[in-house]
């Protein structure tokens, strides 16, 4: 099944404690992009990705870190989490970017 | 100034009846346009997207876009209870081989019974 898988789910942390959500597509697509959604605000970009190697900024990437070292593959880091980072997260990807995004599940991540 | 704008609703509309959700975007360099449907807890999925000026029709979904005015709406003829979620506008924008896709807040969309 042609899918994105995100991991964890569910997530609570603490202030300052590293951690990364992982997010894999079994599509072949090029791009791949993190996004964060929260009420009122809609789906804001983090970071996305054109290919292997090749990332760019979004519109919040203030505290967040990604590496794209495989294809399928698209983390999303968060060194020193901060509870302002308390969101819902999702991870999405594309056959070329213009087609549209498939999206994972989504990652609910609570910082305390 | 936020690049994409929607109405946030809710918007109320009884079975059976056209909903019409609007769209406008600041950037004219948008090049193509989505809607995607987004039911409560879940993940954003597209249902229309669009690149042209004019109608795309898709089954009771309909887009209409009209760069000039930088407008693009959704209609959903007979609408159904199931059809009530949070639609959500995105806009895509490419630059070289980037590809940046900016979402407005999402229209919620209550279809009554």
């Amino acid at each position: 099944e042609a899918q994105v898988t995100q991991n964890p789910r569910y997530l609570i942390t603490v202030t300052g404690k590293k951690l990364t959500v992982t997010c894999s597509q079994n599509m072949n697509h090029e791009y791949m992009s993190w996004y964060r959604q929260d009420p009122g605000l809609g789906l804001r970009q983090i970071y996305y990705s054109m290919n292997v190697e090749v990332t760019d900024k979004g519109d919040v990437p203030e505290g967040y870190k990604v590496s794209r070292k495989e294809k399928r593959n698209f983390p999303l880091i968060l060194e020193s989490p901060s509870p302002n980072q308390t969101s819902l997260y999702f991870c999405a990807s594309s056959l070329s970017g213009g087609f549209g995004y498939t999206f994972g599940s989504g990652t609910r991540l609570t910082v305390v | 100034q936020k690049e994409v704008e929607q109405n946030s609703g809710p918007l109320s509309v009884p079975e059976g009846a056209i909903a019409s959700l609007n769209c406008t975007y600041s950037d004219r360099g948008s090049q193509s346009f989505f809607w995607y449907r987004q039911y409560s807890g879940k993940s954003p999925e597209l249902i229309m997207f669009i690149y042209s000026n004019g109608d795309k029709e898709d089954g009771r979904f309909t887009a209409q876009l009209n760069k000039a005015s930088q407008y693009v709406s959704l209609l959903i003829r007979d609408s159904q209870p199931s059809d009530s979620a949070t639609y959500l506008c995105a806009v895509l924008i490419s630059s070289g081989s980037a590809r940046q896709l900016t979402f407005g807040s999402g229209t919620q969309l209550t279809v009554l019974p």
